[in-house]
């Protein structure tokens, strides 16, 4: 059964507190991606990584940190720089041109 | 010059009527166009996508119509039902699905 993992489906943490968001795929996907997306809004490129150990910023890195250190993990570190953290986290990896997207885990921080 | 435009960013149909979707695009190497359907609280799903040398693409109920000349792309919903109630996602790419550019959502309601 193929596809992207992400969990906890829901996180709660404590503003101050650093958050890891897991995002696994096992389509043998190259390039991954995290996205955000706030109520009603559209989605926001957070960081993308095209290969194992090689990863770029995207739009909205700041406060965030990634690893890539498997092909199938990719996962997303939601620093206390971050200063407005609560929102819904999409993992995405795609082919040569197709984007599949997991389930997403909802952040909130209070 | 990488923005996508989508609009309306809100739509409102009757069961059984058409939805359409429109989208803009400037940059000329895009290549690859798909959309996107989410429903709350799921990630979004690929619909259906379409590249620059054909016109239209159908695949069920969903049409999209690509005016390359123009630089717009849009998707139609045929007979359009409740359960196509979700928003949707217009994006455009250009390299190896490295160089996604994602509008910003059409939020449908189709009313029984």
């Amino acid at each position: 059964d193929g596809g992207i993992t992400q969990s906890p489906k829901y996180l709660f943490r404590k503003e101050g507190q650093n958050v890891t968001l897991s995002c696994e795929q096992n389509l043998n996907h190259d390039a991954m991606y995290w996205y955000r997306q706030d109520p009603g809004q559209g989605l926001r490129l957070i960081y993308y990584s095209q290969i194992v150990n090689d990863f770029q910023k995207g739009d909205i890195a700041e406060g965030y940190s990634v690893s890539r250190e498997k092909k199938e993990s990719f996962p997303l570190t939601v620093t206390s720089a971050q200063k407005n953290p609560t929102a819904f986290y999409l993992c995405a990896s795609s082919t040569d041109y197709e984007q599949y997207f997991g389930p997403g885990t909802r952040l909130t921080v209070t | 010059q990488q923005q996508v435009k989508q609009s309306p960013q809100s739509l409102i149909v009757q069961k059984g009527g058409i939805s359409i979707i429109n989208c803009a695009y400037e940059n000329t190497a895009f290549d690859y166009f798909p959309w996107y359907q989410q429903f709350p609280g799921k990630g979004p799903a690929l619909l259906i996508a379409i590249r620059p040398d054909v016109s239209e693409k159908k695949e069920g109920r969903f049409t999209i119509s690509f005016n390359k000349s123009a630089k717009q792309f849009s998707l139609h919903i045929m007979d359009s039902q409740p359960g196509d109630s979700a928003t949707y996602f217009c994006a455009a790419d250009f390299g190896y699905g490295q160089n996604f550019v994602f509008g910003p959502g059409t939020r449908l309601s189709v009313l029984p």
